[in-house]
């Protein structure tokens, strides 16, 4: 069965700082890869995508995750993160046949600005 | 861009009591939606995937019974919540996948659910 975990449960960071969000998954198949960002009271959304092609992926808000297949990695970066980007962030993986996404335990982060 | 509304956004029902939940694809047709379950500072759980005019498929360990789910149109799927009780109280969300080959996943925005 497909699995996600995500290594950092909290983050708390300063105005400024560098981002990286772990993320890994286990499947022995092709799968499709994704992070979402929650906002507090907001939907889900799509902050970036890999299909295949380039590993390293750019998306919304200047987020870029980048795939490594060999370590079965999704992590997510950013340069510099804002007060505003304070959310829930969940990684989360499907298998390309038409099944569900799987998500992990989420991470959230605290941007104080 | 696709859009999932569902309906109610927040609900308060008695213990033993029925809920339905409304998910539906607003500017496009939903063949599979997907229902998941949110519990408090936790991840989304896949609980079933709704597939129209067919049965629904479960995750193991959800009651089917329990949580019916009807996906009638290629518009609407529905959840309902039969004989609730105060540990069924959560968040529920529901998801459809959209487009085909670079296809993504669109989300409503929820329903807390609170059975008291």
């Amino acid at each position: 069965a497909q699995s996600v975990s995500q290594h950092n449960h909290h983050v708390i960071l300063s105005e400024a700082a560098s981002l990286e969000l772990g993320c890994n998954y286990s499947y022995g198949g092709t799968v499709n890869l994704f992070w979402y960002v929650q906002y507090p009271g907001q939907h889900l959304q799509l902050l970036l995508k890999y299909f295949s092609g380039d590993p390293l992926v750019k998306g919304i808000k200047g987020f870029e995750a980048e795939f490594i297949k060999s370590k079965f990695s999704f992590n997510l970066r950013k340069p510099s993160v804002q007060w505003s980007d304070t959310a829930e962030y969940f990684c989360a993986v499907d298998n390309q046949a038409g099944t569900a996404l799987i998500f992990g335990k989420g991470t959230t982060l605290s941007v104080s600005s | 861009g696709a859009v999932v509304s569902q309906h109610p956004s927040r609900v308060i029902c008695k213990s033993g009591t029925s809920v339905k939940i409304e998910c539906r694809s607003l500017d496009f047709q939903a063949t599979t939606m997907f229902w998941y379950r949110q519990f408090p500072k936790q991840s989304l759980m896949l609980m079933a995937t709704s597939n129209e005019g067919s049965k629904a498929t479960y995750e193991q360990g959800v009651e089917k019974d329990k949580f019916l789910i009807n996906h009638a149109s290629l518009t609407l799927s529905t959840l309902t919540v039969t004989s609730a009780h105060p540990e069924d109280s959560s968040f529920y969300i529901c998801s459809a996948r959209t487009g085909e080959n670079n296809y993504g996943y669109t989300f409503g925005s929820g329903t807390r659910l609170t059975v008291v």
